[in-house]
């Protein structure tokens, strides 16, 4: 199994440019959720979903916006991206199982924004 | 909301000795806490996961305990070897989201 994957790895863009990130999760599992992850800041929540067809704001949500496409996919969208979006940003996902909820991450993407 | 502290943010050990991470939370109402591993430029390697049910977790080397009461958690790592140098973090699982600390960025010396 691949696990949690996101796309692309690296990406730099220019402010006010917009772009897509990408994540896919084979693990059946019902939540997904955004994190960014900062110098000194730990991991903050952007935004998840409990389950298809659902989402819901996190600690850091402006600025983003996010599609549930279907069981497997949550992608994020920066709409005009800033310097202070520059971040490596993890996709996670965790399902109930024997009552935990055990969170799997991607690899991550590394952005820049100049 | 719930607050994660992990203190130290850096530790320094020989190779060999048995050492402690703490994880502290604010919010005692957890499904779970998670410990991870994150090695430099890559993405987060879940290492034990602690029930609210339970006290402690085992795997290899690795021992988490949870006390719910006064809101903390440690991960022991016994006998630590140079491949254990890596940022350790817990997550606390509090109503739908998991509350992440800062780290603990762990340096094993050969």
């Amino acid at each position: 199994n691949a696990g949690v994957t996101q796309t692309p790895k690296f990406q730099v863009l220019k402010t006010g440019q917009s772009m897509t990130l990408q994540c896919a999760q084979d693990m059946n599992h019902n939540s997904m959720y955004w994190y960014r992850q900062d110098p000194g800041m730990g991991l903050r929540l952007i935004y998840y979903s409990a389950s298809e067809g659902t989402t819901d704001k996190g600690e850091v949500p402006n600025g983003y916006n996010v599609s549930r496409l279907n069981k497997r996919e949550f992608s994020l969208r920066l709409e005009s991206a800033a310097p202070s979006q520059t971040s490596v940003y993890f996709c996670a996902s965790s399902e109930a199982s024997q009552g935990t909820y055990e969170q799997y991450f991607g690899p991550g993407t590394r952005l820049t924004v100049t | 909301k719930q607050e994660v502290t992990q203190i130290p943010a850096a530790l320094s050990v020989p190779e060999g000795e048995n050492l402690v991470l703490n994880c502290s939370f604010t919010d005692s109402a957890i499904y779970n806490l998670q410990w991870f591993r994150q090695d430099p430029g890559k993405g987060l390697t879940s290492l034990l996961l602690i029930q609210s049910s339970q006290r402690e977790q085992t795997s290899g080397r690795l021992n988490a305990s949870l006390d719910k009461s006064s809101g903390r958690s440690t991960l022991y790592i016994a006998a630590s070897q140079p491949g254990d140098s890596a940022t350790y973090l817990c997550a606390a699982h509090t109503g739908n989201q998991f509350y992440f600390g800062t780290g603990t960025s762990l340096t094993v010396i050969p």
